[in-house]
């Protein structure tokens, strides 16, 4: 079955450094997504991605977070500053068309030291 | 921001009777519902959906209802099996918009043998 993958599935980084984490989304797909679960919280939107621009961002997507598609099959979601409130289980996921076929990927844990 | 709420953080349901999981909403807007179970360290699984021209939509142990009037759905899952102990989320979207889901904050289902 196809699948969502998110590299790294950790990442620890310091306070104020950038952070680059990458979604390879299913290959047909066509709307990519970040959503992130700080612990005990429930599960965020962040952004949506088509067409190679941003569809819809939420308020936590502020100017320290951007969404790239660099090569047609990658999806990265870059942090420039980290804050120790960037910790979070971050989640991409993928469709086609249907939100039945909404996949999300096994998410990457970022803590933020 | 609360417009999907499962109120119930937790359940425990013995092996083989029914499992009754709860979601409120208040967005009037929301048109479709999904739920989703999600294990640790995974990220969240389609289990089952249902638009807002339905009342019931079944898929073998698993059905969920929908009361438009009251703002309430629900996902039965009969007979409980202890595979299905996991974090159930219900999650809701408007159609029209950019398809994000907006999640409760998850009602935990352990099933005792």
């Amino acid at each position: 079955e196809p699948e969502v993958t998110q590299t790294p599935s950790h990442q620890v980084t310091q306070m104020g450094q950038e952070v680059i984490l990458r979604c390879v989304p299913i290959s047909n797909h066509l709307y990519f997504y970040w959503y992130r679960q700080i612990l005990g919280q429930k599960v965020e939107f962040l952004v949506s991605f088509y067409n190679n621009e941003i569809s819809e961002k939420s308020e936590i997507f502020d100017d320290q977070f951007s969404v790239e598609r660099p090569d047609g099959s990658n999806f990265t979601l870059k942090i420039r500053s980290t804050k120790l409130e960037d910790s979070a289980m971050y989640f991409c996921a993928s469709m086609s068309r249907g939100l039945d076929g909404y996949t999300f990927g096994s998410g990457t844990r970022l803590t933020v030291v | 921001d609360q417009q999907v709420k499962q109120n119930s953080p937790s359940l425990s349901v013995q092996e083989g009777r029914i499992s009754i999981l709860n979601c409120d909403y208040t967005n009037s807007m929301f048109d479709y519902f999904l739920w989703y179970k999600k294990y640790p360290a995974e990220g969240p699984t389609f289990l089952i959906s249902i638009s807002s021209i339905k009342d019931k939509n079944e898929d073998g142990r698993f059905t969920v209802f929908l009361n438009k009037s009251a703002k309430h759905l629900s996902l039965h899952i009969v007979p409980s099996q202890p595979g299905d102990s996991a974090v159930y989320f219900c999650a809701a979207n408007i159609i029209q918009g950019a398809q994000k889901l907006v999640f409760g904050q998850g009602t935990r289902l352990t099933i005792n043998p």
